[in-house]
């Protein structure tokens, strides 16, 4: 089945330490997000790509960073992760034309120590 | 900024009733979408309807839109335990970014 694949579901890192996040997808859709959900908030964009062309929300701070190779890989780096960081990271991706359905990975719990 | 608004944030009902949640938004849109999020899980996609439509209906879904009122509501008739879930409306923002509500909690006890 087509679909939105999340590695890891859970992820550990220390204050500080860099970790990557990643979001394979094998619809070939052309646009992929990131959102940061906390709990009992609805999920925030961070950025998304538009084939290779990156758009970063205005309010997504400089310490996310994300990659995208080819159409069916998306990284998320948090090169100093702080305990504010902690929440629930979905990717999501769609085709670029109307109307923009979003089918979303089951997203990467991270936990900061 | 949040574009769509539910209301209310939590609704506990009985299985077998009906749950209806509302969603307002503030600016123009081609459509509004309606997701449903399982306890640490992703979202998962509804129902869809378009700027031009008035109701829409999926299995036990009902979806209404008033443009003039930029509002919609989401009604799940005949609840059971398994519609236990987060729902978001999204409402498309610049481009094909979404823009989620906040959500209502829904709450189906057998």
């Amino acid at each position: 089945d087509a679909m939105v694949i999340q590695n890891p579901r859970y992820q550990v890192t220390q204050f500080g330490k860099p970790v990557t996040l990643s979001c394979s997808q094998t619809l070939n859709h052309n646009v992929m997000y990131w959102y940061q959900q906390k709990s009992s908030q609805a999920p925030k964009l961070l950025f998304h790509y538009y084939d290779k062309d990156f758009n970063n929300e205005a309010d997504t701070p400089d310490n996310f960073q994300s990659r995208r190779p080819n159409t069916s890989f998306c990284f998320l780096d948090i090169r100093s992760p702080g305990l504010g960081d902690a929440a629930m990271y979905l990717c999501a991706t769609s085709r670029d034309t109307l109307p923009h359905e979003q089918y979303f990975g089951p997203g990467t719990r991270l936990t900061v120590t | 900024s949040q574009q769509g608004e539910e209301d209310p944030q939590a609704l506990s009902i009985q299985e077998g009733e009906n749950a209806t949640m509302n969603c307002s938004y503030k600016t123009s849109i081609n459509n509004l979408q309606w997701y449903r999020q399982n306890s640490g899980r992703g979202l998962v996609h509804l129902i869809l309807i378009r700027s031009n439509e008035r109701e829409k209906h999926s299995g036990r879904l009902r979806v209404t839109l008033d443009t003039s009122k930029k509002s919609s509501s989401l009604l799940i008739t005949a609840s059971r335990a398994a519609d236990t879930a987060s729902y978001f409306c999204a409402t498309d923002g610049a481009g094909t970014a979404l823009i989620f509500g906040k959500g209502t909690t829904l709450s189906v006890s057998s």
